[in-house]
Formats: C-alpha cells, structure tokens, sequence
C-alpha cells in the first residue's frame, strides 16, 4: 500500500535545462511534504520541505510545488548541473515525527554535462 | 560533528542465522527512527527509540525483529532467524527532537544479504 508514489523510476536532463519530479500521494490527511536527495553508497539528506498551507516553497535552485487538489507535488530543479545526479524521494507525513513519514519509491536523476 | 554512524555497511547472513545491525546517531541527539527499504520500494518506517526506550514500534514485524536504544552505546537492529525476504536496505536516522524532519540526518545504511 503505496500511498507516496514517483511513477518515474529515473530522469535524464540536459546540463543548465530544468529537471521535474514528480510526486502524487493518495492520504488527503497528509499536510507536510518533503525533498530528499540521495547519492550511492550514503543515506538521504534533506533538500527541501512544504506544508499544506502554501503551494510553493523556494531555496536557490530548487523549488517545491504543491497542488493539494490534485494531490501532487513537484520539485524544480533549474539550472540542473551534474551535481545534482542523484536518487530523489519524495515524503510525506499527516503527524509530526519521522515515525509518521511516508516515502516514494524515489527517482533517479541523471543531469549529463 | 560526526554523522549517523552505521555498521556494517554490507552484512551477508544465511537462512536461520542472526543479523545485528548498528547504528550511532549524531552526537546530542537522543531520538533514533529505523528504516528499511526493499527492493523496488521507498523507505518504510520500523520502530522509533528515544534513549532506552521504544517509543514506536508500529512498523516492525511482530516476530524475529528486536531494537533497543541502550543509555550507552549504539542503537541495535536485530533479526534473529533471518529469512530470504529480509534481505534489504536498513537505514538509521536520528533527530534532536521528535518534531524535526527537516534535521532528521540518515546513515549510510546497511545492506542485509540473506543467502
């Protein structure tokens, strides 16, 4: 029972073009959204969060979009670089704590220089 | 500071044999969360320890699987009579408070073989 889904297994982008993930959740409940990013062989790091009382959150390149209605959110990442090559998941949570976080399958993201 | 620390990076273990999984959160924080990702899925959530004690366990199977979060030492994952199916990805993380996703810092992880 998947209830935070990235239906794209991985992503290719260009250097300096826009990369978007994508992620739709199915818990109406949820009000806190977060960004994770992982590189191979280390755990996840936090990139960027949103909660349900706005529809966008920003920090340099990346930009987190939330469209309640549609139960969906997206991540920005403009311009993309190769540094930004990595695994992306999604998470959600309905309580506070990170015993109540729901986690995408993730995508990866290749940017080719 | 040091990071989560987890050991041992790769563990490989037969049917039936016991596997111990380690983790040492970022020093000062005292809340503990385990995580284990199986092949093609996300990180689903085990069991929360806030120094020696569980606080939530609800994502942990009811039998063979045990974690403590001693006063001393690291925190324990640990699968007795390991099987085929809990060959996985387990990640630890660790927070200063409960409510603080965004300083929840993961470890590497430990990759459990079961052959």
């Amino acid at each position: 029972d998947q209830q935070v889904k990235q239906n794209s297994p991985s992503l290719s982008v260009q250097e300096g073009r826009i990369s978007i993930l994508n992620c739709d959740y199915t818990n109406s409940m949820f009000d806190y959204f977060l960004w994770y990013k992982k590189y191979p062989a280390e755990g996840p790091t936090f990139l960027i969060s949103i909660s349900s009382i706005k529809d966008k959150n920003e920090d340099g390149r990346f930009t987190v979009f939330l469209n309640k209605s549609a139960k969906h959110l997206s991540l920005h990442i403009v311009p993309s670089q190769p540094g930004d090559s990595a695994v992306y998941f999604c998470a959600a949570s309905a309580l506070s704590g990170a015993n109540n976080l729901f986690f995408g399958t993730g995508t990866r993201l290749t940017v080719i220089p | 500071n040091a990071g989560v620390m987890q050991n041992p990076r790769h563990l490989v273990r037969r049917r039936g044999q016991e596997a111990r999984l380690r983790c040492s959160p970022v020093k000062g924080h005292s809340h503990v969360y385990w995580y284990r990702q199986l092949p093609e899925e996300g990180l689903k959530f085990m069991v929360y320890l806030q120094k020696e004690n569980i606080i939530d366990e609800s994502g942990m199977p009811k039998e063979r699987f045990s974690a403590e979060f001693p006063k001393e030492g690291p925190s324990i994952l640990r699968i007795q009579q390991v099987v085929r199916g809990d060959s996985a990805a387990y990640f630890c993380a660790s927070s200063p408070t409960r409510q603080a996703n965004e300083k929840l810092f993961f470890g590497s992880g430990t990759q459990l073989s079961v052959l």
